[in-house]
């Protein structure tokens, strides 16, 4: 049982160099998210795709792109990476069709832009 | 706009003592409310949620309406609850899950 698949791990990056992140899930999920999980600030969405073909801006969406590949797919991009984007990144999926509904993550992606 | 606040960044407890993560959340709706945990080397996971009034590894949740919290409880702490713990709201009709900063909970033996 896979899950949620992310890559890669662990990722450093000289500022202003681009990156993808990838996650998926075979879950057969409607709905994608991307998290970064920063010490004393919490888990913050950066976007969601609440179903193929969608998504949407979360809490700080600045400096990242999505693209909601296929189902399965929902990548995380970095144009130009800067410092303020070390973190610690999850992705998540759930069915998307009840509010009460439990989010799986991914095991994280941990990002130092140097 | 949704919030959800924990104002405990660290909370250390001995084995067997009672344990109370507090959560409060600010939502002029019905809410859905939830806590996940992640364990030292684990995955971030659901603990439980308001709408199943469960107990889950001995933890209870109730959510208080007029205070609007949601804090999490358990009678008698065990060194494997060590863990952070986040409350997380999402507001009906909504996907987006909205999560507190966490709580680190550490019991001592």
């Amino acid at each position: 049982n896979a899950g949620v698949t992310q890559t890669p791990k662990f990722q450093v990056l000289k500022t202003g160099q681009s990156m993808t992140l990838q996650c998926a899930q075979d879950m057969n999920h409607n709905s994608m998210y991307w998290y970064r999980q920063d010490p004393g600030m919490g888990l913050r969405l950066i976007y969601y795709s609440a179903s193929e073909g969608t998504t949407d801006k979360g809490e700080v969406p600045n400096g990242y792109n999505v693209s909601r590949l296929n189902k399965r797919e929902f990548s995380l991009r970095l144009e130009s990476a800067a410092p303020s984007q070390t973190s610690v990144y999850f992705c998540a999926s759930s069915e998307g069709q009840e509010p009460n509904e439990k989010l799986f993550f991914g095991s994280g992606t941990q990002l130092s832009v140097l | 706009a949704q919030r959800v606040t924990q104002p405990e960044k660290l909370l250390s407890v001995f084995k067997g003592a009672p344990v109370e993560l507090k959560c409060n959340y600010s939502y002029s709706g019905s809410p859905e409310l939830f806590w996940y945990v992640q364990y030292s080397r684990q995955r971030l996971q659901l603990l439980l949620r308001h709408i199943s009034r469960e107990s889950i590894k001995g933890f209870t949740a109730d959510l208080n309406k007029g205070e609007t919290s949601f804090h999490l409880k358990k009678p008698f702490a065990q060194e494997e609850d060590s863990a952070m713990y986040y409350c997380a709201l999402r507001s009906t009709g909504f996907q987006k899950l909205v999560f507190g900063t966490g709580t680190r909970l550490l019991v001592s033996p």
